[in-house]
């Protein structure tokens, strides 16, 4: 089974602009999430769709949003981009309701200049 | 919010050695702890994991050690390689929830 796919894995944007990332889950996998991760701030989570519905959302600003499509698949949408904004952006997906089924991606590399 | 709190942020273990990463959270409804272990320029990946209804959980080298009443989890490495040269991260799902809480991470340096 092929595992989660991230793309880009590495993009360059400057302040203001925005930046659409994508990501394919496991096969039959239904649930997505995207996870922020910092060296500073570590793994946070950012919203999480199943069956394309938000089910859960982090504490980001409105300028991160995301969106699932009929196939699972997600992308997630970040607008007015600031220097802050640079990290790893990790997808992960689960079969179910469990968190503990949760396989990662790869991650898009964002450096925001 | 809920936390976990990790410590120590890194740890430089001699090959052979045993690796050792303390987790405590305040949530008694965490029902669940996986420990995940990310190598640079890939996702963190499911290392082992265990529910509070046992106390110890070992897969291979690895060994997970549970405190419910401290409140606290535990990963040995034993026999530590330069191969186990990698960020760890304790996490924990928000009950009845999807997103994992995770830890702040330890970076282990395991020299020869």
């Amino acid at each position: 089974k092929a595992g989660v796919t991230q793309t880009p894995r590495y993009l360059i944007k400057t302040r203001g602009q925005q930046v659409t990332l994508s990501c394919s889950p496991i096969s039959g996998h239904r649930s997505v999430s995207w996870y922020q991760q910092t060296p500073g701030q570590g793994l946070q989570f950012l919203f999480e769709y199943f069956s394309e519905t938000q089910r859960n959302k982090g504490n980001f600003p409105g300028r991160f949003s995301g969106r699932q499509f009929s196939n699972s698949r997600s992308e997630m949408n970040v607008s007015t981009l600031e220097l802050g904004d640079s990290a790893l952006y990790l997808c992960a997906s689960s079969s179910g309701l469990a968190a503990e089924t949760q396989y990662f991606g790869p991650g898009t590399r964002l450096l925001v200049l | 919010q809920q936390q976990v709190k990790q410590s120590p942020q890194s740890l430089i273990v001699q090959k052979g050695g045993i690796s050792i990463i303390n987790c405590a959270y305040e949530n008694t409804a965490f029902d669940y702890f996986p420990w995940y272990q990310q190598f640079p320029g890939k996702g963190p990946a499911l290392l082992i994991a265990i529910r509070p209804d046992v106390s110890e959980k070992k897969e291979g080298r690895f060994t997970i050690s549970f405190n419910k009443s401290a409140k606290q989890f535990s990963l040995h490495i034993m026999d530590s390689q330069p191969g186990d040269s990698a960020t760890y991260f304790c996490a924990a799902p928000t009950p009845g929830n999807t997103p994992l809480v995770f830890g702040k991470g330890t970076r282990l340096s395991v020299i020869a």
